[in-house]
């Protein structure tokens, strides 16, 4: 069965500098997408940023960007030049197909702090 | 475009009551997602929906817990006979097509605290 473990309920980072929230996952699958969502006190579920597995190039979005190790099966996303705004939490997910329907498969989430 | 929209924010019932929440997806969109995020947990999967159809429901409980998307109007969850257990947040997503490699947008959720 597809899992997806954040192993760290809580992070800290000093603004202005780079912090990595850890995403690993289990799959048989060669082929899939996986997401990082961010979910400020707000509870809007933000989508963060995507990648797609057959993709080798790490993807990036602005100050956001993940390390992606398929064989190690490692999805981690680094966030520089951290702001007070990027508080929030932060779920990773792998998107899976089964019987026709695509669903997430959330982790259980990282709760990143900015401190001032 | 107003996004995704649920309705209440938040909603609290008294034990046996029934709990009802909407959720009116994007102009355009006519695939529905439903979640469920119990407290300290992420999200899981409880029923896909399109038009008056129910496409997949193997996340919702196998009592109380009915969904629909009618032909008009929006999708709507409904717990009937609520107990302590249901306290949580209740996410709706839509998406224009079946297949999205984009993600779904999400709505704000809907709070259920039970009483």
């Amino acid at each position: 069965a597809q899992t997806v473990t954040q192993s760290q309920p809580e992070m800290s980072v000093q603004e202005a500098e780079t912090v990595t929230l850890s995403c690993t996952y289990d799959t048989s699958e060669s082929d899939y997408y996986l997401f990082w969502y961010k979910q400020p006190p707000s509870r809007q579920m933000i989508l963060v940023i995507r990648q797609e597995a057959y993709k080798q190039q790490n993807a990036t979005e602005n100050r956001f960007s993940v390390n992606f190790q398929k064989a190690a099966k490692s999805f981690s996303l680094k966030i520089s030049d951290s702001q007070l705004g990027d508080a929030a939490m932060y779920f990773c997910a792998y998107r899976i197909s089964t019987s026709g329907t695509y669903k997430y498969i959330f982790g259980t989430g990282t709760r990143l702090k900015v401190l001032a | 475009n107003a996004g995704v929209m649920q309705n209440p924010r938040h909603l609290v019932r008294r034990r046996g009551q029934e709990a009802r929440l909407r959720c009116s997806p994007m102009k355009g969109h006519s695939h529905v997602y439903w979640y469920r995020q119990l407290p300290e947990e992420g999200l899981k999967f409880m029923v896909y929906l399109q038009k008056e159809n129910i496409i997949d429901e193997s996340g919702m409980p196998k009592e109380r817990f009915s969904a629909e998307f009618p032909k008009e109007g929006p999708s709507i969850l409904r717990i009937q006979q609520v107990v302590r257990g249901d306290s949580a947040a209740y996410f709706c997503a839509s998406s224009q097509m079946r297949d999205t490699n984009y993600g779904y947008t999400f709505g704000s959720g809907t709070r259920l605290t039970v009483v």
